[in-house]
């Protein structure tokens, strides 16, 4: 079975402009999340999507950053303008999160942006 | 917000030697998961760990999650270069929503 699938793997963009990163959950998986991981650091989450309704998104910077995950499957992850601190690798996981459960996240080898 | 705070930031140890790499906070988890992440790579899964005072051993791994469900500790015995990575824990909230990382251990096992 395929895991989580990222593209574009690598970026390299002047600063403000727009840039965009998919993200192909593994089939059948219901929660989608978006992290941020700067060099050396923790990922820290920038949206989490149960379905197609995110469900916390209280760390994404809305004046720059947007998401969507269309028909609960694929979602995509943009940045428009993008501004030097945006530098960073963008982790796409998903889970099969039941009620009342714990879940296990899969990752995907994530987008490493670079802004000149 | 609940803050997990990994110590050492880094470490550097000959292979065949024995480390423990701790997660601390003051929040109270539901569980904590540990991950190992490969440079080009996202982190993968090791262990989670439930309930209050568990030990899980994998392999040459054993995690410990403290009894107040605070904190967590990663030792590896007799460490190999192929345990090289930067080690994460992973807090999850009563909803089992994961919801803090650490900011993690960079682990290099010299040969």
């Amino acid at each position: 079975e395929a895991g989580v699938v990222q593209s574009p793997r690598y970026k390299i963009i002047e600063k403000k402009q727009p840039v965009a990163f998919w993200c192909n959950p593994i089939s059948g998986h219901n929660t989608l999340y978006w992290y941020l991981q700067n060099l050396g650091q923790g990922p820290e989450l920038l949206i989490r999507y149960e379905n197609e309704e995110a469900v916390d998104d209280s760390q994404l910077p809305k004046d720059r950053f947007s998401a969507e995950r269309l028909k609960g499957v694929d979602s995509t992850l943009k940045i428009q303008p993008a501004e030097l601190g945006d530098s960073a690798v963008y982790l796409c996981a998903s889970s099969l999160k039941l009620a009342g459960a714990g879940e296990t996240q899969y990752f995907g080898p994530g987008t490493r942006l670079l802004v000149l | 917000t609940q803050l997990l705070e990994q110590s050492p930031q880094f470490l550097s140890i000959q292979e065949g030697e024995n480390l423990t790499v701790y997660c601390n906070s003051s929040s109270v988890f539901s569980s904590l998961q540990w991950y190992r992440q490969e440079p080009g790579e996202g982190p993968v899964l090791l262990v989670t760990v439930v309930t209050g005072g568990e030990v899980k051993k994998l392999k040459r791994l054993t995690f410990q999650f403290g009894d107040a469900r605070k904190d967590s500790s990663l030792h590896i015995t007799a460490a190999q270069p192929g345990d090289t990575g930067l080690y994460l824990c992973a807090g999850a909230d009563n909803a089992g929503n994961m919801l803090t990382f650490g900011g993690g251990t960079r682990l290099m096992v010299k040969p």
